[in-house]
């Protein structure tokens, strides 16, 4: 079966630019999450989206703004593009039953802001 | 709030013996699961192992085994025979469990980056 597909894979923006990212879960997957990782750092939550609605929001700037579409395929829309937002962005998918189903991570996509 | 430590920044091991990440957690929660991820020079997150709090049973998958304290909010990874594809970032992770108002967002530690060496 097919993974996460995240595009674009590697993307250079300059400041004050903006950016679209793109996430396709695996096939009936109803969660979407995404996580920025910065250079030698932990990978830390922005948001989610279950079932087409944002379910959870973590340190995502103002300039973010992300939605979930009816085929299920999410974008993290990138505003106003500073130097401290390059860094590796992930999308994982899951099927949420209650059990502490897996995330499965797509390969991100590397955002490199001049 | 949850939090996810990670002392040891930096480790090695010879190819073939084993070596034991350390992580501890601080969480209020009785519901939650434990995650190791590894992410190779690739980037790529992968999973390596989950455990269940409910469980008592520390969970394995082949050479991976954890060391799960739940008094002591402790989760260490056990890596056997250690093979040179082992050299990646582990990082331990957190969740709650998913239900009611519960996202499964995973809270990460900071990350050990392990060298296995020839």
């Amino acid at each position: 079966a097919a993974g996460v597909i995240q595009s674009p894979r590697h993307l250079i923006k300059e400041k004050r630019e903006t950016a679209t990212l793109k996430c396709y879960p695996i096939s009936r997957h109803d969660t979407v999450y995404w996580y920025q990782q910065g250079p030698g750092q932990d990978p830390q939550f922005l948001i989610s989206f279950y079932e087409k609605m944002q379910s959870d929001k973590g340190s995502i700037p103002d300039r973010f703004s992300a939605q979930q579409f009816s085929d299920y395929h999410s974008e993290l829309n990138m505003s106003s593009l500073e130097l401290g937002d390059s860094a590796l962005y992930f999308c994982a998918s899951a099927r949420i039953s209650g059990s502490g189903d897996e995330q499965f991570f797509g390969p991100g996509t590397r955002l490199t802001v001049l | 709030a949850q939090t996810v430590t990670q002392s040891q920044p930096e480790m090695s091991v010879q190819e073939a013996e084993t070596v034991t990440l350390s992580c501890t957690y601080d969480t209020s929660e009785s519901n939650y699961y434990l995650f190791w991820y590894k992410q190779p020079p690739s980037r790529q997150m992968i999973l390596v192992i989950r455990q269940e709090a409910y469980k008592q049973q520390n969970a394995t998958e082949n050479r991976f085994s954890v060391n799960f304290q739940k008094a002591a909010k402790s989760f260490s990874l056990k890596i056997s025979d250690s093979q040179l594809g082992d050299t990646a970032m582990y990082f331990c992770a957190f969740m709650r469990g998913t239900g009611s108002g519960n996202t499964g967002k995973l809270i990460f530690g900071q990350g050990t980056t392990l060298q296995v060496k020839p």
